[in-house]
């Protein structure tokens, strides 16, 4: 079955500082991957989607992610962490469902 | 906002009751699907609806239905309900037939408490 794994229960960050969220998938063929965040007591909202072409994809709210190949991964990035991306992160790849990684709750420190 | 919208926001119910759930998509979208988020089984997908027709099942429990209506939007109907039951209940919609490389957008979630 199509899978993804974020390895990263609970990241903690400082204000200002870079961010960065691990996203393995399982998947057979080209993946279509997908972020999305969860902010408390909100849905989901999409960050960034990878369908194919460049490995670098850019989101909203100054996220970026990187497509690997070679290691199976789709890791999210933020250079410059604000209190307000306090949330939980999803990584999801779509095999006519969505399925969802277990989640990154990312809490940010003044 | 992503346009889709559900209702209620808060439900809380007794075991064995039964609750209907309403989502309406996205204007343009043919595509509902629904999702429950509990600690511990996490985001799973549960049941995908296209112009009325079922597509796809998951993990969705026999006291589980859906259904599409004409208008595009759908119910999630739990009964039976069991303390177990109690998580968040997302719908997503996307514009086509569910293809991998569709964008689902996601509700704002129902949260449902079995007591």
């Amino acid at each position: 079955a199509q899978s993804v794994t974020q390895p990263d229960i609970h990241i903690t960050v400082s204000e200002g500082a870079s961010l960065e969220l691990r996203c393995n998938y399982s998947y057979g063929a080209t993946p279509y991957l997908f972020w999305y965040v969860q902010s408390p007591g909100q849905g989901l909202q999409l960050l960034l989607k990878y369908f194919s072409g460049d490995t670098l994809v850019q989101g909203i709210k100054g996220f970026e992610a990187e497509f690997k190949r070679s290691q199976s991964s789709f890791n999210l990035r933020k250079p410059s962490v604000h209190w307000s991306d306090a949330a939980e992160y999803f990584c999801a790849v779509n095999d006519y469902k969505l399925s969802f990684g277990a989640g990154t709750t990312v809490t940010v420190r003044a | 906002d992503s346009g889709v919208t559900q209702t209620p926001k808060h439900l809380i119910t007794a075991t064995g009751q039964r609750v209907t759930l309403r989502c309406s998509p996205r204007s343009g979208d043919l595509s509902v699907y629904w999702y429950q988020q509990s600690l511990d089984q996490g985001l799973q997908f549960l049941i995908h609806y296209y112009n009325g027709e079922e597509r796809a099942k998951g993990n969705i429990l026999e006291r589980f239905s859906a259904q599409q209506f004409p208008d595009l939007h759908s119910e999630l109907n739990l009964s039976s309900l069991e303390l177990g039951d109690s998580a968040l209940y997302f719908c997503a919609s996307s514009v086509g037939t569910g293809g991998t490389e569709e964008t689902q957008y996601f509700g704002p979630g129902t949260r449902l408490l079995v007591l």
